[in-house]
């Protein structure tokens, strides 16, 4: 069974920093790029990076360039998210997908999700 | 502001056929870039329902079907069930400034 389980959310304050880890089974974790999307409350989906399980090549979204850092761990079947400069803004509940191989990135596997909040 | 544009609330009666419309640009659907949709039930995570335009992946219901025309996608659920209300969700690609996946704004389905 494919699971994908993160964790890692809490509250922050604006300016501060967080660590998210994604540790997935149940699949060849080295055939899949892995993703995370997030969602703030109430409000839709925002992909936010995606990595090659290798980490040989990794890709941003804009509003998260320069301040997020996406990594992966083949030993450990882990995908993680390094959050910084964090802004109010980045509140949400981000999950972490498995991407099918597809010409579009689908993602067919979710996490539940963890939350982040940003906040003083 | 979403990319892809689409409405955001639908609604049916149980048994009826509703579609949901995503609207894009010449610089992501229009591009020929596939186009995946999900389901989020309240609560919890998206399920991916069809991928590659038209493509339902094993275990989900033949009610629900894709569709693509030049900047635009549809998806298209016959025989309403009560259950099927939810937030769906397009998606695709859009390939300005060195490219991003992007989704569509959500759309809520009330069943009557």
């Amino acid at each position: 069974e494919v699971q994908l389980v993160e964790s890692g959310g809490g509250l922050v304050q604006p300016g501060g920093s967080l660590r998210l880890s994604c540790i997935v089974s149940g699949f060849n974790y080295n055939s899949h790029w892995m993703s995370w999307v997030r969602q703030a409350p109430g409000k839709g989906l925002e992909w936010v990076a995606n990595i090659k399980h290798d980490g040989s090549e990794k890709y941003y979204g804009d509003s998260v360039k320069g301040r997020f850092t996406i990594s992966s761990d083949t030993a450990k079947k882990s995908v993680y998210l390094e959050l910084s400069g964090l802004r109010v803004e980045d509140t949400a509940v981000y999950y972490c997908a498995r991407e099918e191989g597809y010409s579009v990135p689908a993602f067919d596997y979710w996490g539940r999700g963890t939350l982040v909040t940003v906040s003083s | 502001q979403s990319v892809l544009t689409q409405p955001p609330s639908v609604s049916g009666a149980p048994g009826q056929r509703v579609t949901i419309s995503c609207t894009g640009s010449s610089s992501n659907i229009g591009a020929d870039f596939a186009v995946h949709w999900y389901q989020q039930l309240p609560g919890t995570a998206p399920r991916l329902l069809i991928y590659g335009n038209n493509i339902r992946p094993s275990g989900v219901p033949v009610r629900f079907s894709g569709s693509k025309s030049g900047t635009s996608a549809s998806l298209a659920i016959s025989g309403l069930r009560t259950e099927d209300e939810a937030d769906y969700y397009c998606q695709s690609f859009d390939n300005r400034l060195g490219g991003s996946v992007v989704f569509g704004g959500g759309t809520k389905l009330t069943v009557l």
